[in-house]
């Protein structure tokens, strides 16, 4: 089983409509990342959260949402999905800060959303 | 804000060649480490390489390198032997500043047989 897992892996819905993306680690790491990626725009970050009690926007959160409810769970909500927000969505976890440990990024699988 | 240049949106390379893909950026950090990801058609985000910035030696795993260029803020990808499973979008990402990782918009890197 993967380490990170994302669910769904690819979901069409429609303009108006509330998704949920879930994510789940087992790799034990405190810090947790929703990113998005689009055709020739790299990934950005959404949301990030460095232990379940901290919540910080990313560079792009306008129009999401985030829940912490756990160490190993991060979920993502477009509360009303719009159909610029069609992308390829990662979940991402590391160990730690710069200081403690590299900050390598560990990736779930993606999540296709498109939005009609 | 942190800036990440990957200048070459594109780029091919026959199978068995050598290929470098660029990468500057800034940050004010002194101590910290970049990373090379590679993204196949699969869509999984898998590490290729990464680099500590104190240390001077360049990181190898196996054919792939980095020249890495402290004070230019330079970190170049080299892949020798290419091979055609290589194909796939390669990203640079250096810290932001804030103790996480900012990616560059990628290089789609095509081996041609």
């Amino acid at each position: 089983d993967a380490d990170v897992t994302q669910t769904p892996r690819n979901r069409i819905t429609k303009t108006g409509k509330r998704i949920m993306l879930e994510c789940s680690q087992t790799k034990g790491h405190d810090r947790m990342y929703w990113y998005r990626q689009d055709p020739g725009l790299g990934l950005r970050l959404i949301y990030y959260s460095f232990d379940v009690k901290d919540i910080n926007k990313g560079e792009i959160s306008d129009g999401y949402s985030v829940s912490r409810q756990a160490q190993a769970k991060f979920s993502l909500s477009l509360e009303s999905a719009i159909p610029n927000q069609t992308a390829l969505y990662f979940c991402a976890t590391s160990e730690g800060g710069l200081a403690v440990n590299t900050g390598e990024l560990f990736f779930g699988e993606g999540s296709r959303l498109t939005v009609l | 804000a942190q800036t990440v240049t990957q200048s070459q949106p594109e780029m091919s390379v026959q199978e068995a060649e050598t290929v470098t893909l660029s990468c500057t950026y800034d940050t004010s950090e002194n101590n910290y480490y970049l990373f090379w990801y590679k993204q196949p058609p699969s869509r999984q985000m898998i590490l290729v390489i990464r680099q500590e910035a104190y240390k001077q030696q360049n990181a190898t795993e196996n054919r792939f390198s980095v020249n890495f260029q402290k004070a230019a803020k330079s970190f170049s990808l080299k892949i020798s032997d290419s091979q055609l499973g290589d194909t796939a979008m390669y990203f640079c990402a250096p810290p932001d500043g804030s103790e996480k990782l900012v990616f560059g918009k990628g290089t789609k890197l095509t081996v041609n047989p």
